[in-house]
């Protein structure tokens, strides 16, 4: 079963603009990371934010935190053709070692 | 620098066949973890091994799912009498050590159960 849940499941935009998605997540953590995968690729790791952080940035990412909501945001601004690719949030879990509990990720397309 | 490796990178086997998968880690990752990935689907986490310690094996989904890490560096997970059901990406992931949780993924394994 899959920890997170993530909005939207596609996103379609224009080159430019910014792309915003959502994760949320059910119990406790100790992190929350965001990857992106290209299609028919392995996953590439973006960005980590502690449980005790609100905010990260990362050059054209900013990913919030708000665990008194259990919710993430990944947003890319000033989207790139090359950004098409899928997002997922992922979380480590406090006493469940160091795995990570995946979302079902968005699907971004970014229009030239 | 090289990243991750997993062979082979595509699998079609039988239904019944026996399957090998293998991952090379980063050298000198301690953390190594195994995911399936259904299509159009995040990846789930299969199992854990710390070195040569399998730590986690709580996502194998049968008792057909086989992982080991003899010397604590290549991985292999090892499906026997593979069903449709199995058909997926098969993710490999590294990591320096235990506690900062960044994980470097290699590019997967496509099983395709016929």
């Amino acid at each position: 079963s899959q920890q997170g849940e993530e909005d939207p499941q596609a996103l379609s935009i224009q080159e430019g603009e910014n792309a915003t998605m959502n994760c949320s997540y059910k119990t406790s953590i100790n992190n929350l990371q965001w990857y992106r995968q290209n299609s028919g690729r392995g996953l590439v790791h973006l960005i980590l934010i502690r449980s005790n952080e609100r905010e990260k940035h990362s050059g054209r990412l900013r990913v919030t935190l708000d665990t008194s909501k259990k919710s993430s945001s990944l947003l890319i601004t000033a989207s790139r053709a090359a950004d098409t690719a899928s997002y997922f949030c992922a979380t480590d879990v406090y006493a469940a070692g160091n795995k990570l509990t995946f979302g079902g990720g968005t699907r971004v397309l970014v229009k030239p | 620098g090289a990243g991750v490796s997993q062979s082979p990178r595509y699998k079609v086997a039988k239904r019944g066949q026996d399957v090998a998968l293998r991952c090379d880690p980063i050298s000198g990752h301690v953390s190594l973890f195994w995911y399936q990935q259904a299509l159009g689907q995040g990846p789930e986490f299969l199992t854990y091994f710390q070195n040569e310690a399998q730590l986690d094996k709580s996502g194998l989904p049968s008792d057909r799912f086989f992982a080991e890490r003899p010397e604590g560096s290549v991985s292999t997970l090892k499906i026997q009498r593979t069903q449709q059901e199995d058909s997926a990406v098969y993710l490999c992931a590294s990591g320096r050590k235990q506690g900062i949780n960044e994980q470097f993924f290699g590019p997967g394994t496509r099983l395709t159960v016929l």
